[in-house]
């Protein structure tokens, strides 16, 4: 089945502990982003990425990091995560040119 | 700068009528639009997706949307909605390269 997987699906955390919250496809999509959705602001881009090796800072990139090794993996990185990080997110990936991002179920992430 | 704009942040509406959710985009922008639904606890779902050609798009689950660039609308319609169909609706845009960026959202609340 053409998915996006991200794990885990929930996440509660303290303030500073590095984590990472993996995402993988299995359509070989080129374009791959991160979202996070924050009650009455929406959908806001983290970080996207064009192939491997090629991301680029989304519209909120501020402590977080990303990296794309391999074609199907795109983790997302909290080095020194803060309450402020307590959101719900979301992986997608698209076929260059298409744009039809396929979303994953999501991780709600909670910093304590 | 927000590059979609939804003119509604709740719609209610009663089962077996029509309904439209209104969406309009920043002239500035590339012409590439989609509506997702998100249904309660989980990820989004591609509803439709406007690149080019025909102005009037269908996506599934009876939806549809129509690009209008004197306006610079692109609506999302349905002639008769079901409980089902209660979700929240966001209209998306692709800006530079692959990025995707999202309306506000639109939660549609069908009552019996």
């Amino acid at each position: 089945e053409a998915q996006v997987t991200q794990n885990p699906r929930y996440l509660i955390t303290v303030t500073g502990k590095k984590l990472t919250v993996t995402c993988s496809q299995n359509m070989n999509h080129e374009y791959m982003s991160w979202y996070r959705q924050d009650p009455g602001l929406g959908l806001r881009q983290i970080y996207y990425s064009m192939n491997v090796e090629v991301t680029d800072k989304g519209d909120v990139p501020e402590g977080y990091k990303v990296s794309r090794k391999e074609k199907r993996n795109f983790p997302l990185i909290l080095e020194s995560p803060s309450p402020n990080q307590t959101s719900l997110y979301f992986c997608a990936s698209s076929l260059k040119g298409d744009y039809g991002y396929t979303f994953g179920s999501g991780t709600r992430l909670t910093v304590v | 700068a927000q590059s979609v704009t939804q003119l509604d942040s709740q719609v209610p509406v009663f089962e077996e009528a029509p309904v439209e959710l209104r969406c309009n985009y920043s002239s500035s922008v590339s012409v590439y639009l989609f509506w997702y639904v998100q249904y309660p606890n989980q990820g989004l779902q591609l509803l439709l997706k406007y690149l080019s050609g025909s102005t009037l798009v269908k996506g599934i689950n009876g939806f549809e949307a129509e690009f209008n660039k004197s306006q610079t609308s692109f609506h999302l319609r349905k002639p008769s909605v079901h409980i089902s169909d209660t979700a929240e609706y966001f209209c998306a845009s692709v800006t530079s390269g692959s990025r995707l960026t999202f309306g506000e959202g639109t939660q549609l609340t069908v009552n019996p």
